[in-house]
């Protein structure tokens, strides 16, 4: 079947810090992974996304890295700050369409 | 722009009740869908439209009664709900259900069943 995991369910680091985050998926059809954040009480909002032709994309402190021979997928956040803090999801595009697979979640927490 | 509002932002209801969720986008997007998100969970697809016609029905209850009268609009109806329906529900937008678009999500309505 097809799923979309993440290796953490939390991730704390201090403000300043670069922040990892790491997700694997299964389905080698997937062509297209998105990363949302999600703050408490809102609505997932799109970070940055990448297509399966590529392997790195660049956003403003944020890049996502994908390795289609290990299915893994990451998200990078440079200079981490207090507002990175909520619940960051990976996503892949699987073969139907208008559907997206989510990871389960990685509850990012950055202190001072 | 791309904003998808949502009204009510919090919604309390009875199992008798009848209420609807309303959706509206104003970026072109001809794919509108409805998540339920629990608690602490990833969200979950419920209903898929594209070009105004449902396109995925996620074997969803029946007491969920999705309509999209426009192409800017998505309501949710609401009819004897059951207190385990409490979730956040969610509406996104895309350009279309393609492959590599990206579905672009509202804010949420927090809905609690009593």
């Amino acid at each position: 079947g097809e799923s979309v995991g993440l290796h953490l369910p939390t991730l704390s680091v201090q403000e300043g810090d670069n922040s990892i985050i790491n997700c694997a998926y299964s389905n080698s059809a997937s062509d297209y992974f998105i990363w949302y954040k999600q703050e408490s009480g809102k609505g997932p909002q799109f970070i940055i996304d990448i297509r399966s032709n590529m392997d790195k994309r660049q956003g403003q402190r944020v890049t996502v890295l994908l390795n289609k021979t290990v299915k893994h997928l990451s998200l990078q956040i440079a200079a981490t700050q207090p507002g990175d803090s909520a619940v960051y999801f990976c996503a892949g595009r699987g073969s139907t369409l208008g559907r997206l697979y989510f990871g389960r979640g990685t509850q990012l927490t950055v202190w001072p | 722009d791309t904003e998808v509002t949502q009204t009510p932002k919090h919604l309390v209801m009875g199992m008798t009740n009848k209420k609807s969720l309303k959706c509206e986008q104003h970026m072109g997007h001809r794919a509108m869908y409805w998540y339920k998100q629990k608690a602490k969970k990833p969200p979950e697809l419920m209903f898929v439209y594209s070009y105004e016609k449902l396109s995925i029905n996620e074997s969803v209850p029946s007491r969920f009664s999705p309509e999209c009268p426009n192409s800017s609009l998505l309501n949710l109806h609401l009819h004897a709900l059951q207190p385990e329906d409490s979730a956040l529900y969610l509406c996104a937008s895309s350009q279309a259900a393609g492959s590599t678009d990206t579905q672009y999500f509202g804010p949420g309505t927090r809905l609690t069943v009593l």
